[in-house]
């Protein structure tokens, strides 16, 4: 079956540590996102890609990284600039060279903690 | 600026008890609705796309609408297994800032269904 996958499931991070997150999918989905979700903060964007060996800034990128260099992957580095990291984080997929338009497929999601 | 509100952003109803959850936007033009449905420490699964007003669309005892400015998803008679966070998202006409059709997203509605 098709799928978005995230991993690891729970991930601990020590203070100057960096991590990263990892996303893959095999739905051949053109575009990936990555977003941070905070209680009563709803979702809020950190980088996406359209294509593969591009991505853009969202709206909370300081302190994250990313890169894109096969379309089925795009992993998040979550830097020791970030000063707050504890958080919820997914990963989401789209078609998007298409006429219809269509939602995301989120993958279940990294519970990211600082200890 | 284009925004997505949802209300109630908690809900709290016995089994068997129909209501409704909003979300209201305002997009310089709508291409897409999306409704998702998240339980605690999992990604948003999908429920429905909507495109235009006057559009409905149903699954189980969940019945989603759309108007020209906001969106309902009904639920007939829920169950207790109907507990989660509902969020909706839009995709507007267009995206400013570069954001190149990325979905908006509401903070979500969390709904407790008690026996």
């Amino acid at each position: 079956d098709g799928g978005i996958t995230q991993s690891p499931k729970y991930l601990f991070r020590k203070e100057g540590q960096n991590v990263t997150l990892s996303c893959e999918q095999n739905l051949n989905h053109d575009a990936m996102y990555w977003y941070r979700q905070d209680p009563g903060q709803g979702l809020r964007l950190i980088y996406y890609s359209q294509i593969v060996n591009d991505f853009q800034k969202g709206d909370i990128a300081e302190g994250y990284s990313v890169s894109r260099e096969k379309k089925e992957s795009f992993p998040l580095t979550v830097t020791s600039a970030q000063k707050n990291p504890t958080a919820f984080y997914l990963c989401a997929s789209r078609q998007t060279l298409t006429a219809i338009i269509y939602g995301y497929t989120f993958g279940s999601g990294t519970r990211l903690t600082v200890v | 600026e284009d925004q997505v509100t949802q209300s109630p952003e908690a809900l709290r109803l016995q089994e068997g008890e129909s209501s409704s959850l909003n979300c209201s936007y305002t997009v310089s033009g709508l291409r897409g609705l999306f409704w998702y449905r998240q339980d605690p420490g999992k990604g948003p699964e999908f429920l429905f796309t909507l495109y235009s007003a006057g559009e409905e669309k149903e699954k189980e005892r969940l019945k989603a609408t759309l108007t020209k400015k906001e969106s309902f998803l009904h639920i007939t008679a829920p169950k207790p297994e109907d507990s989660a966070t509902y969020l909706c998202a839009v995709q507007p006409l267009m995206n400013y800032g570069g954001s190149q059709g990325n979905l908006i997203f509401g903070k979500g509605t969390k709904l407790s269904v008690k026996p």
